[in-house]
């Protein structure tokens, strides 16, 4: 089946302006999440999705950034105000709801977000 | 606060040659541990989780709580072994949802 896709899969922009990145999770995945891969670093957490409400927002790092997810699938990280340290690859995953305890997040293949 | 340490950029072996890549990490209580891989131009996936004990594509990764590593480990490497390797924790603390990666180590394999 199809796995997590994610669009655009580059966007450059200039500092300032707003952009939305889209994610799309596997078919029946309750929970996604949102992460952020600078150069030379591992993925940093950003949000948590369980349904149609954030579960988790602690790793945002300011008010610029936020997400919404309104009908339980797809999901749109928004950024406002660009900043050059915006710069990164925004990666998303997905995860089935189950037992409790972790569930295996599987990995879209990621927009590169360049701010000029 | 929750930290995992990877202390190799880049680990450079020959083929055939045994491969240790290093995690270490710090955590109050008891994470579970991942190891992620990347292969060249393809998405991040899950390699092992240490709660499921397995040998995946003959990499294996021990648990040590007393030394907080949870070191991966081949014993002959394969070209096509190379690739970024992330270590990752998932703690009580966030229900076991969200992940912590580690900066990665590049594995390079030459024949």
């Amino acid at each position: 089946g199809a796995g997590v896709s994610q669009t655009p899969s580059n966007k450059v922009t200039e500092k300032g302006k707003y952009v939305e990145l889209r994610c799309d999770p596997i078919s029946g995945h309750t929970a996604l999440y949102w992460y952020r891969q600078s150069l030379g670093q591992g993925p940093e957490f950003l949000i948590y999705f369980q349904g149609t409400g954030a579960a988790d927002d602690s790793g945002l790092p300011n008010d610029r950034f936020f997400a919404v997810r309104p009908e339980g699938s797809v999901s749109t990280l928004k950024i406002q105000r660009t900043e050059r340290g915006d710069s990164a690859v925004y990666l998303c995953a997905s995860s089935a709801a189950g037992l409790a305890g972790y569930n295996e997040q599987f990995f879209g293949p990621g927009t590169r977000l360049t701010v000029l | 606060a929750q930290r995992v340490t990877q202390p190799e950029k880049l680990l450079s072996v020959f083929k055939g040659a045994p491969v240790e890549l290093k995690c270490n990490y710090s955590y109050s209580g008891s994470p579970e541990l991942f190891w992620y891989v990347q292969y060249s131009r393809q998405r991040l996936q899950l390699l092992l989780r240490h709660i499921s004990r397995e040998s995946i594509k003959g990499f294996t990764a021990d648990l040590n709580k007393g030394e907080t590593s949870f070191h991966l480990k081949k014993p002959f490497a394969q070209e096509e072994d190379s690739a970024m390797y992330y270590c990752a924790l998932s703690g009580p603390g966030s229900g076991y949802s969200t992940l912590t990666f580690g900066k990665g180590t590049m594995l390079l394999v030459s024949p």
